[in-house]
């Protein structure tokens, strides 16, 4: 598609429940990142993916957060037993090669109740 | 490791006045820097970008930003801000080599009145 797509765009989920959140980054873009963006901050690097590759995960803000790029294209990130912290609007970016600007995607905000 | 500061929080503007958001940043090595902006309700978008060459860039609606190496700067302006540019603006900074994310300041909101 012409840009980075993320489902769900909202998302309300119980406290305790599990989650996974989609990105379809733009066609042949080799890095895909995840961002956290808290309201009234600015977006919190959470992982980068090039190719399938995790690159790095070092904003990850706990083992309950997992992310996955198995065929190097689409992402999912997941969070499980959601905590009523984990609400934000998680932003997912891609590149075309390492460096250079990002397209962003227009998020999924995630309540959690 | 590398980080991003924003001075303004908020900044308040009639319109046609000049805009200037300042913007520091700490990194130990070549940079690539960025302005986005988040109009309410809506995605980050590119303003303008700065990867080498002549360190005033120009971006879409009348934005500028000076890259200023000695004062790791990378300042906004708007010589005449308008309503329409009411929003939420990010600096942004990566290194160019691989393996290094994109990481953000705090943001400054501004707002424009008419």
């Amino acid at each position: 598609g012409a840009g980075v797509s993320q489902s769900p765009r909202y998302k309300v989920a119980k406290r305790g429940q599990d989650v996974a959140l989609r990105c379809d980054p733009i066609s042949g873009h080799v890095s895909l990142f995840w961002y956290q963006q808290a309201l009234g901050q600015g977006p919190e690097f959470l992982t980068y993916f090039q190719n399938e590759a995790q690159l790095d995960k070092s904003g990850l803000p706990s083992d309950r957060f997992f992310a996955e790029r198995p065929e190097g294209s689409v992402s999912t990130l997941k969070i499980q037993r959601t905590q009523q912290e984990d609400s934000a609007v998680y932003l997912c970016a891609s590149s075309p090669s390492p460096g250079r600007g990002y397209t962003f995607g227009s998020g999924t905000r995630l309540t959690v109740v | 490791a590398q980080s991003v500061s924003q001075h303004n929080h908020h900044v308040i503007l009639s319109e046609a006045a000049s805009l200037e958001l300042g913007c520091n940043y700490s990194y130990g090595g070549t940079v690539n820097l960025f302005w986005y902006v988040q109009y309410p309700g809506q995605h980050l978008q590119l303003l303008l970008k700065y990867f080498s060459g002549d360190p005033l860039v120009k971006g879409i609606k009348g934005f500028e930003a000076e890259f200023i190496k000695s004062k790791f700067s990378f300042n906004l302006r708007k010589p005449s801000v308008q309503w329409s540019d009411t929003a939420e603006y990010f600096c942004a900074v990566i290194g160019n080599q691989a393996g290094t994310a994109l990481i953000f300041g705090k943001g400054t909101t501004l707002s424009v009145s008419s």
